[in-house]
């Protein structure tokens, strides 16, 4: 079964240029959670998907958005980068997710963000 | 607020026992899970508790106690490759993780 698929894996940008990160899930997985991570701060919760529907969202501003298509990949948006952006982005599939589940986390190796 | 506590980092020697300790406050409690990261690639998971008690698989092993709020990760016979970063994540009143910021475990021969 393959597991979590992000691309790109590493990503260059500039300051006040958008990106978009994908996310395909491990098949059977409708639920896909994207978190921040960087060093120190540990893993910060952006937001969950559930069958196309955003069911639970973190602290981050407006910039950042994302969407999940039938299919149940998923891609994230940061638009107007700034330095601290820089990060390592993960998604993480699985079977449930979201309110009333404690399915575990498979999660992607992630697509490393430099903001320069 | 919601808070994680871990030790930032813990050395051990190969063949030893380590333990690794998380203290949380969280808007309610579901549940707690462990999970491994190596360096540069993706967390995986170790082991969840939502009652007291010690869970054992193989040389890994986590406690909880949900009135003292507190939780600890066990392995035994240590290996080379159980360096990396432990990461301790609890699951607050509307299923949501809160994570800690992690704990990194340098094996020594």
């Amino acid at each position: 079964k393959a597991g979590v698929t992000q691309t790109p894996r590493y990503l260059i940008k500039t300051r006040g240029q958008q990106v978009t990160l994908s996310c395909s899930p491990i098949s059977g997985h409708r639920s896909v959670s994207w978190y921040q991570q960087t060093p120190g701060q540990g893993l910060q919760f952006l937001f969950e998907y559930f069958s196309e529907t955003q069911r639970n969202k973190g602290n981050f501003p407006g910039r950042f958005s994302g969407r999940q298509f039938s299919n149940s990949r998923s891609e994230m948006n940061v638009s107007t980068l700034e330095l601290g952006d820089s990060a390592l982005y993960l998604c993480a599939s699985s079977l449930a997710g979201g309110f009333g589940s404690n399915s575990p986390l498979h999660f992607g190796n992630g697509t490393r963000l430099t903001v320069t | 607020g919601q808070n994680i506590d871990q030790p930032t980092e813990m050395t051990a020697t190969e063949g030893a026992i380590v333990q690794i300790n998380c203290t949380y406050q969280t808007s309610g409690f579901n549940g707690l899970f462990w999970y491994q990261q190596h360096a540069g690639e993706a967390p995986t998971f170790l082991s969840y508790n939502v009652l007291d008690g010690l869970e054992e698989k193989g040389r890994f092993s986590s406690f909880l106690s949900r009135s003292k709020g507190y939780s600890y990760l066990l392995l035994k016979e240590l290996q080379m490759k159980d360096s990396a970063s432990y990461l301790c994540a609890v699951s607050d009143s509307n299923y949501q993780l809160i994570w800690g910021a992690g704990t990194k475990l340098i094996i020594k021969p």
